[in-house]
């Protein structure tokens, strides 16, 4: 299982919204709506930010969203803040009954 | 609260195995699942396998399958993961993360506080 496929790193100023992609196939990030999405400060565990695609766990800001199309999922951060610098990893359950993570994005707020 | 607490970080020898234990509370512990996620230095997320606390079945990466097994002691509320045939590519932070229920396709939802694995002749 190929890992899927993230940029290597975005960047935006603080109040700016920036965009994550993450390509899969049609065996996971496609054939299912359970793609989810991770922040990671460095040194620090993963935290769960976005699961099911779209749904977002109690106590995480509003400001990040997520949706899919096709192969492809998105996280969307609104009016980024300087806390929001991190890595940020997507994953998807797959064909297979494993899951894959993308090789993550880090975020620079500038 | 909902906790995963990791065991010690670990040094081995190539060839040699390891046995990291995650010890669950604050929930019931045979009604999710546990994953295991490996980050090797500088490196991105890698998903090792997953284990039912209900009923301890596994399902492993192809990557790790045969050097990997995964288990549960639902009497003390804990998982373990055991590799064998430690190799230095191996060496990577270790950690459990727990699924929001006991199917394979939910996502994780709280994650412990890793352990490192070093492994070093």
């Amino acid at each position: 299982q190929s890992a899927l496929t993230q940029p290597a790193s975005v960047s935006g100023s603080p109040g700016q919204s920036i965009t994550i992609s993450c390509t899969g196939t049609s065996s996971d990030v496609g054939g299912y709506n359970y793609v989810s999405w991770y922040q990671q400060h460095p040194g620090k565990a993963p935290k769960l930010m976005i699961y099911d695609v779209s749904r977002r766990p109690s106590g995480v800001s509003n400001r990040f969203s997520g949706s899919k199309s096709g192969n492809t999922a998105s996280l969307t951060i609104s009016g980024l803040q300087a806390e929001d610098e991190a890595d940020y990893y997507c994953s998807s359950y797959t064909s297979s009954s494993t899951w894959v993570f993308g090789g993550g994005t880090k975020l620079t707020v500038l | 609260q909902v906790q995963l607490v990791q065991s010690g970080a670990e040094v081995k020898k190539p060839g040699t195995s390891v046995k990291v234990s995650c010890q669950a509370s604050g929930y019931t512990f045979n009604s999710y699942g546990i994953s295991w996620v490996r980050q090797a230095p500088g490196q991105g997320l890698e998903w090792m396998g997953w284990i039912n606390a209900y009923n301890g079945n596994t399902k492993y990466a192809q990557k790790v399958q045969g050097r990997v097994t995964m288990t549960r002691d639902t009497s003390t509320s804990t998982a373990n993961m055991e590799l064998r045939s430690l190799r230095s590519d191996d060496t990577a932070v270790y950690y459990c993360a727990r699924h929001s229920g006991t199917s394979t396709w939910l996502s994780v939802d709280v994650w412990g506080q890793g352990t490192t694995v070093t492994v070093s002749s």
